[in-house]
C-alpha cells in the first residue's frame, strides 16, 4: 500500500528565504506525482504536476524534483513571501486510473 | 470555463440526519473523485467514477456512505445516520482520463 510522508509537518521562515519541503513515498512505481496549495478553509490549488518519466518541474518561483528510484520528491521556493503561507500538500497517483494518495502537509508560516 | 463547483459549502446536521453533499465537475470531465480531510490530515480517497459508474469504492468507509453520478457529469454523495466521526471536509476532484485532477472548494460538514 502507498504510503506518502510530509518533513517537516510546519514551517515558519523570514521572508526573502529560500526553502525546501520533503515529500517520500514507499512505493517507486508511480504514475504521476503533485503538489497542492491549500489555504484555510479552502480547497486544494495544484501547483506542480509531475509524471513519472520527468525529474523536475518549474513554475516561477516554484521548482519540484521527481526521484522516483529513491521515493523522494522535493518542493523548492524561491524568495519566499507572505502570501505563500498555507499548507503544501504532496500527492502520488499509482497509476493512470487510480486516486490519489496524499501525505499530511506542511504547514508553511512566512514572517514578513 | 468553471472550475470543480460543490455545494453546500457548509453543512450542519444533527446525528443520525441524511444529508447528501453535490459536486459539478468540469464540462467534459470523464473521471470524478471525492476525498474527505479530516482536521490536520491529507485528504483520503473514498470514491472514483469513470463515467456513470463507479470505477473504484474501496475508499467508502461503510455502507452508510454511498455516491451516484446517473449522467457522467453531476455527483451526489450520500451520508445516512450521520455520526460525529462523519464532521469532516468532503472534497471532490474531476478529471480527464488519467489527466491532472482539478479540486472543488469542498463541503464542510459538521455533525452535532
Amino acid at each position: 500500500k502507498q504510503e506518502v510522508t510530509q518533513i517537516p509537518a510546519a514551517l515558519s521562515v523570514p521572508e526573502g528565504e529560500n526553502l525546501v519541503l520533503n515529500c517520500s513515498f514507499t512505493d517507486s512505481a508511480i504514475y504521476n506525482l503533485q503538489w497542492f496549495r491549500q489555504d484555510p478553509g479552502k480547497g486544494l490549488t495544484s501547483l506542480l504536476l509531475i509524471q513519472s518519466s520527468q525529474r523536475e518541474q518549474t513554475s516561477g518561483r516554484l521548482n519540484a524534483s521527481l526521484d522516483k528510484s529513491s521515493g523522494r520528491s522535493t518542493l523548492y521556493i524561491a524568495a519566499s513571501q507572505p502570501g505563500d503561507s498555507a499548507t503544501y500538500l504532496c500527492a502520488v497517483r499509482p497509476n493512470g486510473n487510480t486516486p490519489l494518495v496524499f501525505g499530511k502537509g506542511t504547514r508553511l508560516s512566512v514572517i514578513a | 470555463g468553471a472550475g470543480v463547483s460543490q455545494t453546500p459549502s457548509n453543512k450542519v446536521t444533527e446525528k443520525g440526519k441524511y444529508v447528501e453533499l453535490r459536486c459539478d465537475p468540469i464540462s467534459g470531465h470523464t473521471a470524478l473523485y471525492w476525498y474527505r480531510q479530516s482536521l490536520g490530515q491529507g485528504p483520503e480517497f473514498l470514491i472514483y467514477f469513470q463515467g456513470t459508474g463507479a470505477a473504484d469504492d474501496s475508499g467508502l468507509p461503510n455502507d452508510r456512505f454511498f455516491a451516484v453520478r446517473p449522467e457522467g457529469s453531476v455527483s451526489t454523495l450520500k451520508i445516512q445516520r450521520t455520526e460525529r466521526g462523519d464532521s469532516a471536509v468532503y472534497l471532490c476532484a474531476s478529471s480527464l482520463a488519467g489527466g491532472e485532477q482539478f479540486f472543488g472548494p469542498g463541503t464542510r460538514l459538521t455533525v452535532l
